[in-house]
């Protein structure tokens, strides 16, 4: 069964400093690989995914996410964050060749950005 | 806004009780998804539904059922609610023409609090 390890639960920041979000994920097969940001009170927004390609996807709000197969990670990375970056994020996968379509998601990071 | 409509926002109840939350998809979208969130368990898959017909089934309990009506929109019944039913539930759609390669969409959520 697959599933995905979000190593940081929390991750302090300050405005306008470089921020990585790490994502694990376990799986023998090819995978599709999901970001998702969840504002407070809010649900799931799409930040990017990778499907096949290019190994290096960009999304929105200046977000970028690199897929390293050997090391099965799909971590996520923006150069410099605002505070309304801060939100929860999750790292997700589905599979291509399941019988559903449905997503596999990691436990979350909460990402606070401080002044 | 995704475009997924949630009813209702918030929900409280007691012990033992039956609630029926209801999920309109985008204009289009075929499939939709019901998740679960929750402090301990996290982000969980419960049921997908595709035009109509049960497509893949999750950590869904035996007291929780799900349909989806011609008109494309989903309902998630929950009976005989215990404390730990309290979480936070989630609805998404997507298209259901590409696969487990599409973007799915999330609606706001309905916060249920079992007393």
């Amino acid at each position: 069964a697959q599933s995905v390890t979000q190593l940081d639960s929390q991750v302090p920041v300050f405005e306008e400093a470089p921020v990585e979000l790490r994502c694990n994920y376990s799986s023998s097969v090819s995978v599709y690989l999901f970001w998702y940001v969840q504002y407070p009170n809010q649900g799931l927004q799409l930040l990017l995914k990778y499907l096949s390609g290019s190994t290096l996807v960009k999304g929105i709000n200046g977000f970028e996410a690199e897929f390293n197969k050997s090391q099965t990670s799909f971590h996520l990375r923006k150069p410099s964050v605002h505070i309304s970056d801060t939100a929860e994020y999750f790292c997700a996968v589905s599979d291509p060749q399941g019988g559903s379509e449905k997503l596999v998601f990691g436990k979350g990071t909460k990402l606070t950005v401080n002044p | 806004d995704s475009g997924v409509t949630q009813t209702p926002k918030h929900l409280i109840t007691a012990t033992g009780q039956r609630v029926t939350l209801r999920c309109s998809p985008r204009s289009g979208d075929l499939s939709v998804y019901w998740y679960q969130q929750s402090l301990d368990q996290g982000l969980q898959f419960l049921i997908q539904y595709y035009n109509g017909e049960e497509r893949a089934k999750g950590n869904i309990l035996e007291r929780f059922s799900a349909q989806q009506f011609p008109d494309l929109h989903s309902e998630l019944n929950l009976s005989s609610l215990e404390l730990g039913d309290s979480a936070l539930y989630f609805c998404a759609s997507s298209p259901g023409t590409s696969g487990s390669r599409e973007t799915q969409y999330f609606g706001p959520g309905t916060r249920l609090l079992v007393l």
